[in-house]
């Protein structure tokens, strides 16, 4: 089945602990991206990768990095987090000639 | 600044009738664009979607129109049924897979 995954979809965690959301994919797609969903906001993006090794930064990529070493995952890594990165986040993924993103199921994070 | 606004949080329609659902966006360089649903837990799935060398695009119950000089696009659902009722976010990109989605549109239709 083509899907997006996202672990984990619930995390609490402290301000200042480091944490990594992972991101993968099944459909070999070239682009993937990372959002926030806040209310009243939308999705914002955090940053995409139009492939391996190559990664740019969306609209609100304060706080966040990410990697993209293989084609299939791009995982979100928090180094610092702060309460203002509470959010739900979600990753998504398409072909490049395509812009029809597959989004996986969110991750509800919580920073105290 | 939100270059993709869906100025109405919520829309209430009845079973059956239609549900009309509006984007603006600002950026002249958006050259193509979607509409996503998304249902509770879940992310949002793809719907329809429309270039901007057409002014409408048809898929059974859902149609899309866009009106460039007016940097508008709307979704027209009709019929609307109960199982249509979700979240309905617009969605633009540049030909570069950058993507813009408004802050969302909340359709309840109603048996």
């Amino acid at each position: 089945e083509a899907q997006v995954t996202q672990n984990p979809r619930y995390l609490i965690t402290v301000t200042g602990k480091k944490l990594t959301v992972t991101c993968s994919q099944n459909m070999n797609h070239e682009y993937m991206s990372w959002y926030r969903q806040d209310p009243g906001l939308g999705l914002r993006q955090i940053y995409y990768s139009m492939n391996v090794e190559v990664t740019d930064k969306g609209d609100v990529p304060e706080g966040y990095k990410v990697s993209r070493k293989e084609k299939r995952n791009f995982p979100l890594i928090l180094e610092s987090p702060s309460p203002n990165q509470t959010s739900l986040y979600f990753c998504a993924s398409s072909t490049l000639i395509y812009n029809e993103q597959f989004f996986g199921p969110g991750t509800r994070l919580t920073v105290l | 600044d939100q270059q993709v606004k869906q100025n109405s949080p919520s829309l209430s329609v009845q079973e059956g009738r239609i549900s009309i659902l509006n984007c603006d966006y600002t950026n002249s360089m958006f050259d193509y664009f979607l509409w996503y649903k998304k249902y509770p837990a879940e992310g949002p799935t793809f719907l329809i979607s429309i270039s901007s060398i057409k002014d409408k695009n048809e898929d059974g119950r859902f149609t899309v129109f866009l009106n460039k000089s007016a940097k508008h696009l709307s979704l027209h659902i009709v019929p609307s049924q109960p199982g249509d009722s979700a979240v309905y976010f617009c969605a633009a990109s540049a030909s570069n897979n950058d993507m813009r989605f408004g802050a969302g549109t909340r359709l309840t239709v109603k048996p």
